[in-house]
């Protein structure tokens, strides 16, 4: 079956600017995380949602940073005022509930010019 | 929190040879450590995990080894083959659900 799908698969923008990175994971997994990687680096935690609301955002990294997912499927990553340092690839993982394995996306490559 | 160390960083091994990855964890929590495999350009993939209550799981080439006591668990890859050439996390989660921390990752080179 389909696994989870990113899109875009890179995004070029501007310092100060706004972008939206979206997911969708695999048909009927209730849990869905965000992950950050720098290059070189692994994955680090940002935010997971059991169903529609925000389980844990205890990654995201300050207030510009932002995530939704209304209808308990699709999600959205939402990053204000971007800065250079936002540059990396943002993954998305989905599991059939909390306690399940991981299955990653192949991410967004973000570069903030 | 959690804080999970990865060693080497790089590691090549001749084809058929086999290959160790060495992880420390700091938080005696954790119960759950699972190995991702990273190809360029695409996202980790599982290819084993382990449970605290468990000290060794082993799925065709690949086993998984845990000591609790010194918060130590390893990957071994025998039978090294060129598509085996890849970057490794190990991971570590005590959280009811994945909020995995990873470790750095080793680039693994298998020679043919």
């Amino acid at each position: 079956g389909a696994g989870v799908s990113q899109t875009p698969s890179n995004k070029v923008t501007e310092k100060g600017k706004y972008v939206e990175l979206r997911c969708d994971p695999i048909s009927g997994h209730t849990a869905l995380y965000w992950y950050r990687q720098s290059l070189g680096q692994g994955p680090e935690f940002l935010i997971y949602f059991q169903g529609t609301g925000a389980a844990d955002d205890s990654g995201l990294p300050n207030d510009r940073f932002f995530a939704v997912r209304p209808e308990g499927s699709v999600s959205t990553l939402k990053i204000q005022r971007t800065e250079r340092g936002d540059s990396a690839v943002y993954l998305c993982a989905s599991s059939l509930n909390g306690d399940s394995p991981l299955h990653f996306g192949n991410g967004t490559r973000l570069t903030v010019t | 929190g959690e804080n999970v160390e990865q060693h080497p960083s790089t590691l090549s091994v001749q084809e058929g040879d086999s290959a160790v990855i060495k992880c420390t964890y700091s938080d005696s929590a954790s119960n759950y450590f699972p190995w991702y495999k990273q190809e360029l350009g695409k996202g980790p993939q599982l290819i084993i995990d382990i449970r605290s209550n468990v000290g060794e799981k082993k799925d065709q080439r690949i086993a998984v080894t845990l000591n609790k006591t010194a918060k130590h668990f390893s990957l071994h890859i025998t039978e090294t083959q060129p598509e085996d050439s890849a970057v490794y996390f190990c991971a570590a989660t005590a959280g009811g659900y994945q909020k995995v921390t990873f470790g750095i990752g080793t680039k693994l080179q298998v020679i043919p």
